[in-house]
């Protein structure tokens, strides 16, 4: 299992450009989960997906979407890069159950200039 | 509102010597609570993690952490600490809710002296 993958592994944007970021799991997992880490931050969660179709969001979404057709796969849209979202964008996916971890992707590092 | 703290930005050992990373949660129920590290450039790997049962529970690369109700907290230890244990360290706690979605402490770096 290739587990949790992301691409790209780096990007530049200048500001107002738009771009998405990948994210797929080969482990047949329910909840997907996208957060962005801040330098001497923890994470914090921007959305979410408990399964196909099913999107919401959590704690920071504003200048982002996301859209979940397909188990494997939840990509993380950025409409109109803002410096503010320069950080570090994880993905990660859980099965379903409440005694389960989260599984991170290696991470994605963004920066709006 | 359900937060985790961890009062340590930093933390500087030296190899050989123990380790205990604090972390302190704040949460109505019993919690499902992690321990995550985090090497240079990497994703996060999950080191162990507590739902029930016994409050001292041991995880990867001969970590382990107590968690104490009485004191809202899940303390990370290492008797000997390695070089290559130089990383970030996450406390977390899932919300248990439709979503488990993980709340982070901001992390502890652990720096090792040779």
């Amino acid at each position: 299992n290739a587990g949790v993958t992301q691409t790209p592994k780096f990007r530049i944007l200048k500001i107002g450009q738009s771009m998405t970021l990948q994210c797929a799991q080969d482990m047949n997992h329910n909840y997907m989960y996208w957060y962005r880490q801040d330098p001497g931050m923890g994470l914090k969660l921007i959305y979410y997906s408990v399964g196909a179709g099913i999107t919401d969001k959590g704690e920071v979404p504003n200048g982002y979407n996301v859209s979940r057709s397909t188990t494997e796969d939840f990509p993380l849209r950025l409409e109109l890069a803002a410096p503010s979202q320069t950080s570090v964008y994880f993905c990660a996916s859980r099965r379903e159950g409440q005694i389960y971890e989260q599984y991170f992707g290696p991470g994605t590092r963004l920066t709006v200039t | 509102a359900q937060s985790v703290t961890q009062p340590d930005i930093h933390i500087t050992v030296s190899e050989g010597a123990s380790l205990e990373l604090r972390c302190n949660y704040s949460y109505g129920a019993t919690p499902y609570l992690f321990w995550y590290v985090q090497s240079p450039g990497q994703g996060l790997q999950l080191l162990l993690k507590y739902f029930s049962g016994d409050t001292l529970v041991q995880g990867i690369k001969g970590f382990e952490a107590e968690f104490k109700r009485s004191q809202s907290s899940f303390n990370l230890r290492k008797p000997s600490v390695h070089w290559s244990d130089a990383a970030e360290y996450f406390c977390a706690v899932a919300e248990r809710d439709s979503s488990y979605k993980l709340i982070f402490g901001s992390g502890t770096r652990l720096l090792v002296r040779p």
